[in-house]
């Protein structure tokens, strides 16, 4: 249990479905993350949000749409997706914006995602 | 750019063998270094870090030092068990052109079988 919370943990949907993945951290943390996990490549940041503002997009397509409500709540919606979207998504949380030597980035579980 | 490169897996083991996992980057500036292990069906947990040169960061029996003059952070087990199976990723943070941005940038991943 690292405090990171996601669900579902596994989602199958359509090219045409409208999906969200949920990620909730109880660590009162200030920054939360969206990384992707796809086969047999490095894992990419997506997204950075900072007390609830975006601060980094890293070039991700606008089917994936991320909303954070709060400092405790990220989401990622999904539409349109496409078969290579396929992949586990990751959400993480640190105590502050950026890496210091006294902050650490933790992982929540991730959700798997296949889009058919 | 900044860039993580881990040897190739995956590497198999007997148990109490010993485990070094090779990991070297390149980076501007002065990055601190990072270890997560993903076991089946779940997210990263952090393992250990480093935030300077010659720091050695440990955890359950696990040591990797960060070695600036090589530019590497291996990590290192004396003895493994059955239950270190797992993919073991090196990453370090991209404290990017405009400063410190929480972008952690990942290797491929190393996977570790140690058989009984």
């Amino acid at each position: 249990e690292t405090g990171v919370t996601q669900t579902p943990r596994h989602l199958v949907m359509g090219m045409t479905n409208k999906k969200s993945l949920k990620c909730e951290q109880h660590l009162g943390h200030n920054a939360m993350y969206w990384y992707k996990q796809s086969a047999k490549k490095p894992l990419e940041l997506m997204f950075v949000y900072n007390f609830k503002e975006q601060t980094e997009n890293n070039s991700v397509p606008s089917r994936f749409s991320p909303e954070c409500p709060n400092s405790s709540h990220l989401f990622l919606h999904l539409h349109t997706l496409q078969p290579e979207d396929s992949a586990l998504y990751l959400c993480a949380s640190s105590q502050e914006p950026g890496i210091s030597s006294g902050n650490t980035i933790y992982f929540g579980e991730g959700s798997w995602l296949t889009v058919v | 750019g900044n860039s993580v490169t881990q040897m190739e897996g995956p590497v198999t083991l007997s148990e109490e063998a010993f485990l070094t996992i090779n990991c070297t980057y390149t980076a501007t500036g002065y990055p601190s270094l990072f270890w997560y292990v993903q076991y089946p069906g779940e997210g990263l947990q952090l393992l250990l870090k480093a935030t300077k040169a010659d720091d050695k960061g440990s955890n359950k029996g696990f040591e990797a030092t960060y070695r600036k003059e090589t530019t590497s952070f291996h990590l290192e087990k004396g003895s493994v068990q059955v239950s270190d199976s797992a993919v073991y990723f090196c990453a370090l943070s991209d404290l990017g052109g405009s400063g410190n941005t929480g972008k952690l940038i990942f290797g491929q991943g190393t996977t570790l079988q140690v058989k009984p």
